[in-house]
Parts: structure tokens; C-alpha cells; sequence
């Protein structure tokens, strides 16, 4: 398969834990997007990257979010000292720098906090 | 504040109806305009785009879409829904070099 993938699928923790995700976007594209949907609402960005640079971030993205791609390959995204409010799917999807509006999305990361 | 606005959350209709979701933007200035569908257990896709050129832009499945500049909006439409069109369907616009910004969705349900 050489879709966008991501790990895990689903994550339970407790509030004030950290968590970590993992993206590997299609090989071919250079940037790489972070995105939050909870139930009922449309995707949220929260950053994106073209190749190992942030270049944007949402006002969402609080000091205990943070994003990596320090290879421009894959990326990571970690939530420090979770709070309950976080759960939500965490949706990676990556595009080209041609095409950099026709996004392809991994199936996501579900996130239950307690 | 900039936004996209998609009127309907969710809307029921029988195989072979019409369908048009509506949605609206308030983003000025340059814009791109997509339409996403997300069917049962699937991940997000693509169903089509809006550049430039014709407003009347053709997607996969029999799907279109008008962009009516004056009005800032990006209707959906299919003439005739299939059961297999179930899913739900947001409109995203990419102003200028900043990232896709997505409304909320519109859930649609087509009865046989």
C-alpha cells in the first residue's frame, strides 16, 4: 500500500500523559499536513510541513503540541500532559508541491483520554 | 473571521433525487476550492476542484460544482443520488499558499 499510513489507529491514555503519533505520507510528496476532527465537525488544521519545514501553524496548536519532520520524510505529532478535551481524530495527509490543494489522507489517529 | 460554511448538516433523500449542498466562504482574495467525501469507514478523498477557468467544475461519480464568484459560494450537485452516495461531503478552500480549511460537513443519507 503506498498511501498515507498512520500509528497507531487508536490510542486510550490518561489525562496528563503524552502522547505520540506517527505519519508516513506518500513517498513522492513534500508536504505533509496535520489536521484534528472531532465528532460532527470537519477536519481542523493544526500545522503542515514542506519537506523538514514548519510553515504553518493554527493558533489551535497549543504549547503542548508539537510537530516534526525532521527528515522531510515522516512525521511526528505529540501531545504532552493530555487533557480530555484532546480526543479527537488526528488525521495526517501529505501533497505534492504541484498540487498542494488535492490532499491524500491517512485513516487517522484515533485519541481517547480519560 | 475567515470561514467555510456548509448550510446543511444533514440531509436525507431518496435514490434518484436531486442533490445540492450548499457553501459559502468568506475568504477574499484568491481562493481554490475542493470538495471532500468521506464514505462509511473510509479516510477523507477528493471528489473534485475548482482552479480556475470554467465555474462549472465536473468530479468523480457524476458530481459538479458551480463557483459563483459574487456570491462566495461552491454548490455541490449530483442530478440523481445513488445508495452508494451515502457519505459526507465537506467543501474546503485553500486561500492563497495558507492550508485547506474545511466546513463542518454535511451528512448525507440516500434511502432506496
Amino acid at each position: 500500500d503506498t498511501g498515507v499510513s498512520q500509528d497507531p489507529r487508536h490510542k486510550i491514555t490518561k489525562r496528563g500523559q503524552n502522547v505520540t503519533f506517527r505519519c508516513d505520507p506518500i513517498s513522492e510528496h513534500n508536504r505533509l499536513y496535520w489536521y484534528r476532527q472531532t465528532l460532527g465537525q470537519g477536519p481542523e488544521f493544526l500545522t503542515y510541513f514542506q519537506n523538514e519545514a514548519q510553515l504553518e501553524k493554527s493558533r489551535l496548536l497549543s504549547d503542548r503540541f508539537s510537530a516534526e519532520r525532521p527528515k522531510g520524510s515522516f512525521s511526528t505529532l505529540e501531545i504532552q500532559r493530555t487533557e480530555q478535551g484532546d480526543s479527537a481524530m488526528y488525521l495526517c495527509a501529505s501533497s505534492s508541491d504541484r498540487y498542494t490543494g488535492e490532499l491524500f489522507f491517512g485513516e487517522g489517529s484515533r485519541l481517547t483520554v480519560l | 473571521a475567515q470561514s467555510v460554511s456548509q448550510h446543511n448538516h444533514h440531509v436525507i433523500l431518496s435514490e434518484a433525487a436531486s442533490l445540492e449542498l450548499g457553501c459559502n466562504y468568506s475568504y477574499g482574495g484568491t481562493v481554490n476550492l475542493f470538495w471532500y467525501v468521506q464514505y462509511p469507514g473510509q479516510h477523507l478523498q477528493l471528489l473534485l476542484k475548482y482552479f480556475s477557468g470554467d465555474p462549472l467544475v465536473k468530479g468523480i461519480k457524476g458530481f459538479e460544482a458551480e463557483f459563483i464568484k459574487s456570491k462566495f459560494s461552491f454548490n455541490l450537485r449530483k442530478p440523481s443520488v445513488q445508495w452508494s452516495d451515502t457519505a459526507e461531503y465537506f467543501c474546503a478552500v485553500k486561500p492563497g499558499r495558507r492550508a485547506l480549511t474545511f466546513g463542518s460537513g454535511t451528512r448525507l443519507q440516500v434511502q432506496p
